[in-house]
Parts: structure tokens; sequence; C-alpha cells
């Protein structure tokens, strides 16, 4: 059983379209997140979500918009992509905000 | 602000050696340090937590060792092998905020040559 996943595990697209990318997780988990990790591979915090609320917003552009339906999905929408959102987004999940964190297999967005 | 380095950037030894990983970060308010691999193309892979309160962990042929106040950990592979060919990732989650935030450094990418 996959802990975090997460689907697409690849979308291309076009300029100026919407997207969104679903993220699930089975591990009763009450903390979830999303990542970006850049064409240089460093990894970054967007968002932060306990039990179905937005705890952070790391500056991350308002065409990025996390929905969490329950506790166990977050998911992320990106209206008007940009070449510049290219990228691998990460969902995670924690038990507790100082708990260990479990990654999903990632998501390569591609925006030509 | 809290900055993460991870040195070497790329490593590459033989087979069966020893190595050892570093990972600094300049602020030593933190709750604790996640270790983590990633295979090219893959998600991340958790493969040790130290607390802060703790001074090492060890899984398998991995140890991990944390000194808070110096601002460093370091991993620890033993008898490595091939199969160990991965980014290591290093990552401190801080106190305050409750967030659960974790701030990364940039990796360091090993090869194990048979």
């Amino acid at each position: 059983d996959t802990a975090v996943s997460q689907t697409p595990k690849y979308l291309v697209t076009q300029m100026g379209n919407d997207k969104s990318i679903k993220c699930e997780q089975n591990l009763g988990h009450d903390t979830m997140y999303w990542y970006k990790q850049d064409s240089k591979k460093f990894l970054k915090i967007m968002f932060s979500y306990n039990n179905k609320e937005l705890i952070i917003n790391e500056t991350v552009p308002n065409r990025f918009s996390p929905k969490s339906p329950d506790k166990a999905h977050l998911n992320l929408h990106i209206n008007s992509l940009e070449l510049g959102d290219s990228a691998v987004y990460f969902c995670a999940s924690s038990r507790l905000f100082s708990t260990e964190a479990f990654f999903g297999q990632g998501t390569r967005l591609t925006v030509v | 602000k809290q900055e993460v380095t991870q040195i070497p950037a790329a490593l590459s030894v033989p087979e069966g050696e020893n190595l050892v990983l570093n990972c600094s970060f300049t602020d030593s308010a933190i709750y604790n340090l996640q270790w983590f691999r990633q295979d090219p193309g893959k998600g991340l892979t958790s493969l040790l937590l130290i607390q802060s309160s703790q001074r090492e962990q060890t899984s398998g042929r991995l140890n991990a060792s944390l000194d808070k106040s110096s601002g460093r950990s370091t991993l620890y592979i033993a008898a490595s092998q091939p199969g160990d060919s991965a980014t290591y990732l290093c990552a401190v989650r801080q106190v305050g905020g409750n967030t659960g935030k974790l701030i990364f450094g940039q990796g360091t990418t090993l090869q194990v040559k048979p």
C-alpha cells in the first residue's frame, strides 16, 4: 500500500492552462504539505495544512490554490500556468508538526 | 533565517567503502533533523529522524549523528553498495510556529562504483 500517493506522475501542459495535482495519504496523519523541487533539485515548502486548515503559505503566487476536502487529501490547483512553474511537486504528510514526514513520488510538471 | 548546507555536493566511492555525508545548519533552534534518500525520478524516502535531544540514530548500515550546538549532522554509511547510489538530503524542522515545515539542504549525490 502506498502511504502518500500523487496523481498524475507526469503532467505536460501549455502556458495559460489550469491544472490540478491530487494527493492522498493513508497514514492517518493530521498534517499535509506541498513542496516544490526546482531544476537545481532544491526543495522548498509551499503550503502546510493541519486538519484541513491552511497553516502556512510560503509566498506562493495566488495562482496556486491548495484544497483539503478532508484530512487524507490535499490537492493543488494551479491557474494560468507559466513556464516558471515547471518543476517537480511533492506532497508529504506527518502525524504531527514535529514528527517524521513521508513524501509522495512527485509530480513532474512541464509547462510548454 | 535558517540555512542548511550539505557538503560535498557529489561523492564517488568504490564499493565497500565507509563514508560520511555532512549537513550543517545555521540556527540551532530545531525540533529535529531528518535524512532522506532520493533516487533519480523518484520521491523522497525517509531514512532517519533525529530529535533535538538525541545524539544519534541507527538503521542497518546507516548511522546519523546530531550536534545541535554546533549545527552539524552526519550520515555514516557503512560498507557502501552500488544500491546506495542516490541523492541524500538532510532537512531540519524549526522550533516555533507549529508549521511542520522542513528546510532542506541541496543534497549530496552519491555514486558507489562496483
